[in-house]
């Protein structure tokens, strides 16, 4: 089944503890990218990657890092958490970086930072 | 830069009457459009989108969406809503004039409530 997972689903630290979420596609895309999503904000993009080592910062990259080792993957990295940073976490990918492609959205993170 | 606005927070509808959520967008050139629904605790689906050609695009679960260059708006429609469709719903959008990066740039959101 093509899909894009994430892990881990929902996730409590506290602030200054490192912590990467994980995400993984298997429709060999090669546009990646993550997204933030708080309440009357809708969605922000962090950063994308349009393929294996090309990463660049979106919108609201801030306290963010990411890795395009692979082809498949796309970890988010938060270094040095903060409460601000508690939100709701959505990686996607398309094929190609063509701009009519659909993107396709994992099941989401639910990050709280205490 | 491009930007969409979806006016309502909140449609309430009763089931079995037709539904809209409205969606207008602001781009430099072409839009590209979507649209995606958010279930409870669930991640987006993609509905449908406009790319080019006919106005009136079909999508996923009966739903449907006009594009009205004029008015800059695609407004997801449905003639018969079910309950089963009360959900988040997320109206998205890319100018075709832009390169390299083309992120999807999302409205806040509209919640809609179909009532039996």
């Amino acid at each position: 089944e093509a899909q894009v997972t994430q892990n881990p689903r929902y996730l409590i630290t506290v602030t200054g503890k490192k912590l990467t979420v994980t995400c993984s596609q298997n429709m060999n895309h090669e546009y990646m990218s993550w997204y933030r999503q708080d309440p009357g904000l809708g969605l922000r993009q962090i950063y994308y990657s349009m393929n294996v080592e090309v990463t660049d910062k979106g919108d609201v990259p801030e306290g963010y890092k990411v890795s395009r080792k692979e082809k498949r993957n796309f970890p988010l990295i938060l270094e040095s958490p903060s409460p601000n940073q508690t939100s709701l976490y959505f990686c996607a990918s398309s094929s190609r970086t063509g701009l009519q492609e659909t993107q396709y959205f994992g099941p989401g993170t639910r990050l709280l930072v205490l | 830069a491009q930007s969409v606005a979806q006016p309502e927070d909140q449609v309430n509808v009763a089931e079995g009457n037709p539904l809209t959520v409205k969606c207008t967008y602001s781009v430099s050139g072409n839009p590209y459009l979507f649209w995606y629904v958010q279930y409870p605790n669930r991640g987006l689906q993609f509905l449908l989108k406009y790319i080019t050609g006919d106005n009136l695009v079909k999508g996923s679960y009966g739903f449907e969406a006009e594009f009205n260059k004029s008015q800059t708006s695609f407004h997801l429609k449905k003639p018969s809503a079910l309950v089963s469709d009360s959900a988040l719903y997320f109206c998205a959008v890319r100018d075709i004039r832009t390169s390299g990066n083309t992120p999807l740039v999302f409205g806040k959101g509209t919640r809609l409530s179909v009532i039996a």
